[in-house]
């Protein structure tokens, strides 16, 4: 069964240093998230992609943050200069054309801000 | 204000059991979508059922099923016959409208379900 793949599946990294989370959506899918989840709060939504540019952003991301699918299989949320409060679970997720509903999570990165 | 709440931090189940998790949403749009996810200690989100403003029928896929009451806005998620392996935390979600195919997904703040032996 097709699945939604990231790596790494989890990044320590000092504050201030720029990360780099990856994705690898469903092959057919052409509509892309990212959401992220704070140690025991709600998944909260972050961004979505299609046709090669962002479809809606939330308030959470900011100018730090940004997204890029740099060839046909690779979906990327880069954080420039992380903060402590950026730790976090990182979930990508992806949908295809006509089953818009299914929204497909991938395994998520924990992220940890030092 | 809370778009998606769900009212039962814990929930606990004797294994073969029936449970029924709650959630309430709020929108004032015609066309959404309500989602279930479960999240077990490993981390992942796995999608478990959908069901859409406009379906006459409740969703069901398996052991779960999705008692749709639009008019009070709830849509809960009930689990038939509770395995060890349906502990987990589970989300309730909801898509309003629809934007030309993507859909951003608002979340509730979970319910953790235990199933007892």
């Amino acid at each position: 069964e097709p699945e939604v793949t990231q790596t790494p599946s989890h990044q320590v990294t000092q504050m201030g240093q720029e990360v780099i989370l990856r994705c690898v959506p469903i092959s057919n899918h052409l509509y892309f998230y990212w959401y992220r989840q704070i140690l025991g709060q709600k998944v909260e939504f972050l961004v979505s992609f299609y046709n090669n540019e962002i479809s809606e952003k939330s308030e959470i991301f900011d100018d730090q943050f940004s997204v890029e699918r740099p060839d046909g299989s690779n979906f990327t949320l880069k954080i420039r200069s992380t903060k402590l409060e950026d730790s976090a679970m990182y979930f990508c997720a992806s949908s295809g054309v006509g089953m818009e509903y299914e929204q497909y999570f991938g395994p998520g990165t924990r992220l940890t801000v030092t | 204000a809370q778009k998606i709440t769900q009212t039962q931090p814990g929930m606990f189940v004797q294994e073969k059991e029936a449970v029924t998790l709650d959630c309430t949403y709020d929108t004032s749009d015609q066309s959404y979508g309500l989602f279930w996810y479960k999240q077990p200690s490993s981390g992942e989100m796995i999608f478990l059922i959908y069901q859409g403003s406009y379906d006459e029928q409740n969703a069901t896929e398996g052991r779960y099923s999705l008692n749709f009451q639009k008019a009070r806005k709830s849509a809960n998620l009930v689990i038939s016959a509770s395995q060890l392996g349906d502990s987990a935390m589970y989300f309730c979600a909801m898509r309003e409208g629809f934007s030309g195919g993507y859909n951003k997904l608002i979340f509730g703040a979970g319910t953790r379900l235990a199933v007892h032996p």
